[in-house]
């Protein structure tokens, strides 16, 4: 089982829908949680950091399900813009980052 | 400065060639890492550094050499590399197990 596992997409939807990407992950230790933005041919980008309690940053929420090892992101009202490949990423505290392959989104108008 | 900078942006060097990727960062970060990116693959990592010190290398081939010349500098040198090195090389930084923040990445070509 891969440490993170991420549905690859391509999700294409509407301008104006919402749509959510689901992440899990292999390692019970794991303590904190990201999710990166990367346009195409350009660095990630820190999106958000998820909390427990779940945290909420204008149209995009984060939840963690420490129980389940699953963690998620909403986006609300579709942007243009926010097409992009959303990494989900996992930190298990001594090592390095562990990156998810990436969900693409596409927001077609 | 919130910003990691590296240099050059792009590269294309030849299979005989001996080159370096420059990355830079002003934000007292202790860890650095270098990254390779193949199109459409997350982030692979190669090596970490910590407090100067290399601290991880992920079994990366000879011909690719870390250095930490200092707490904010880090630098890949490339040596007899192969075509199927060609992929966007990523420079990272991070205090601790923060956040990471990447530089925009060195665009290489083997030819």
């Amino acid at each position: 089982r891969k440490e993170v596992e991420q549905d690859p997409g391509p999700f294409n939807v509407p301008e104006g829908a919402t749509v959510a990407f689901n992440c899990t992950y292999s390692n019970s230790a794991s303590q904190s949680f990201f999710w990166y933005r990367q346009d195409c041919r350009k660095e990630p980008k820190l999106l958000m950091s998820v909390y427990s309690s779940g945290n909420e940053d204008g149209r995009f929420t984060a939840q963690l399900n420490r129980a389940s090892q699953y963690i998620s992101l909403l986006i609300r009202d579709s942007k243009l813009s926010d097409s992009a490949t959303y990494l989900c990423v996992v930190n298990t505290g001594n090592t390095p980052l562990v990156f998810g392959k990436g969900t693409r989104l596409s927001v077609i108008a | 400065d919130t910003e990691v900078t590296q240099t050059p942006k792009h590269l294309v060097m030849g299979m005989t060639n001996k080159k370096s990727l420059k990355c830079e960062q002003h934000m007292g970060h202790r860890a650095m890492y270098w990254y390779k990116q193949k199109a459409k693959k997350p982030p692979e990592l190669m090596f970490v550094y910590s407090y100067e010190k290399l601290s991880i290398n992920e079994s990366v081939p000879s011909r690719f050499s870390p250095e930490c010349p200092n707490s904010s500098l880090l630098n890949l040198h490339l040596h007899a590399l192969q075509p199927e090195d060609s992929a966007l090389y990523l420079c990272a930084s991070s205090e601790g197990q923060g956040t990471y923040t990447f530089g925009s990445g060195t665009r290489l070509t083997v030819v």
